[in-house]
């Protein structure tokens, strides 16, 4: 099973201020199978990434992925106020499909 | 527009069985892509549980392949989850997803996900 571990736990930041988000895999995620997904309280999921660097439809382009084997990095290049939320990576190349613990993004 | 609704018990005896269902409204099951189930225990992270082809192919997270069990109804147009002898651990809302085409891909929509609690 390929574990991924996300850092830092919590990140403290204030709107306007840019964000990097780490998830590093214990082997190489192959073909960059690698999504990022929020979560706000109360609410499901919501993807943002996908192939570690693509945008989902409908996200903005202050997000960007980037990385590949087992270091990832998630970008918000200026935090909005409905940015504050928990990050989770996703690898979908090996079954099980595993979440890293996430980050919180806080103010 | 895609959705996805989970529905089910909320409240499941220990031992017992869990079975929840996912309807998906506005987009054909049988388009080809796989379907997923996804669990977060209150307070903690996010489970793959397992996923599906409307084919009936289907795959699971080996910690809980003994007891899971996913099925297709693409006359109901709707996907099931079920996990047998629960314990207090399984409690989590359960989330049902959509994955892309292939049987590695993201899961880009959700549903809203329902609570199960297993309590006697």
């Amino acid at each position: 099973e390929i574990v991924l571990t996300q850092s830092p736990g919590t990140l403290s930041l204030s709107p306007g201020e840019r964000a990097a988000l780490s998830c590093r895999a214990s082997q190489s995620v192959s073909s960059n199978y690698l999504a990022w997904y929020h979560q706000k309280p109360g609410q499901a999921p919501r993807l943002l990434i996908y192939g570690a660097s693509s945008r989902a439809t409908g996200i903005p382009d202050r997000f960007s992925g980037s990385g590949s084997g087992t270091d990832f990095t998630l970008t918000i290049s200026r935090l909005e106020p409905e940015d504050f939320a928990v990050y989770y990576c996703q690898q979908y190349s090996t079954s099980p499909f595993t979440f890293g613990g996430g980050t919180k993004v806080e103010i | 527009q895609i959705q996805l609704q989970e529905s089910g018990p909320g409240l499941v005896k220990p031992s017992e069985t869990l079975s929840l269902t996912c309807i998906v409204s506005d987009y054909s099951i049988k388009s080809g892509f796989y379907w997923g189930w996804i669990r977060q225990p209150p307070g903690k992270g996010l489970e793959w549980i397992g996923s599906i082809h409307h084919s009936g192919g289907n795959y699971r997270n080996p910690s809980l392949k003994s007891r899971v069990s996913i099925s297709v109804d693409m006359s109901k147009n709707q996907f099931s989850l079920r996990l047998n002898s629960v314990t207090a651990a399984d409690t989590a809302v359960y989330y049902c997803a959509r994955m892309g085409p292939g049987a590695h891909d993201s899961f880009d929509v959700w549903g809203q996900g329902t609570l199960v609690t297993v309590s006697s």
